[in-house]
């Protein structure tokens, strides 16, 4: 869906190196999202985010920031990078009282 | 938190013939099932969802059924096609999806010619 798009689509890091991945959608959703997806684990939530300046740990947060400074974006920054976060990373959105979660096309990103 | 279940991880059928997929829960507290199909390299796409409040939801050749007594709910897909080759998630909510999704593992569907 072209509403909700991330970049890059591609990262390769060093391990220690700071790298955000960016979310943007054009739908105003309130809810943003961000999993991971790696073999043997499906899909974990990062953190999500209700509305501008609010978000919420999720399953996995460890080594993992966000913010939300406007509704369409909600970048996710890896401060020191490890091979552990090896992984493809999905934004998602939703709207107020819509529950469906529509996502982004992935990030995948390889820590050496 | 919650943890979800899903079985089978790899299910093979003829092209034409039916597929059912189980998740369980744990959380008594959930109340939204949703569905998603990835194809390979793509990214997830609800398929179908279900209430708490509902126990049976069908679109077309695609069907959910939820069990709240026994924590389980499973996705029917009937006379499959070539193109229903997937991977296929269930996930469960506590918040509707407000507060995020716990996926299953997922289940790679693969239909026979």
């Amino acid at each position: 869906d072209a509403g909700i798009t991330q970049s890059p689509r591609y990262k390769i890091t060093e391990t220690g190196r700071q790298v955000t991945l960016m979310c943007h959608q054009t739908w105003s959703h309130s809810y943003m999202f961000w999993y991971r997806q790696d073999l043997g684990h499906g899909l974990r939530l990062i953190y999500y985010s209700a509305a501008a300046d609010i978000t919420d740990k999720g399953e996995v947060p460890d080594g993992y920031v966000v913010s939300r400074s406007k509704t369409e974006n909600f970048p996710l920054t890896l401060e020191s990078a490890t091979r552990s976060q090896t992984s493809v990373y999905f934004c998602a959105s939703s709207g107020t009282g819509v529950r469906e979660q529509y996502f982004g096309p992935g990030t995948r990103l390889t820590v050496t | 938190g919650e943890n979800v279940e899903q079985h089978p991880s790899t299910l093979s059928v003829q092209e034409g013939d039916s597929a059912v997929i189980k998740c369980t829960y744990s959380d008594s507290a959930s109340n939204y099932f949703p569905w998603y199909k990835q194809e390979l390299g793509k990214r997830p796409q609800l398929i179908i969802d279900i209430r708490s409040n509902v126990g049976e939801k069908k679109d077309q050749r695609i069907a959910v059924t939820l069990n709240k007594t026994a924590k389980h709910f499973s996705l029917h897909i009937t006379e499959t096609q070539p193109e229903d080759s997937a991977v296929y998630f269930c996930a469960a909510s506590m918040g509707g999806g407000a507060d995020g999704l716990t996926f299953g593992k997922g289940t790679h569907l693969i239909i026979q010619p």
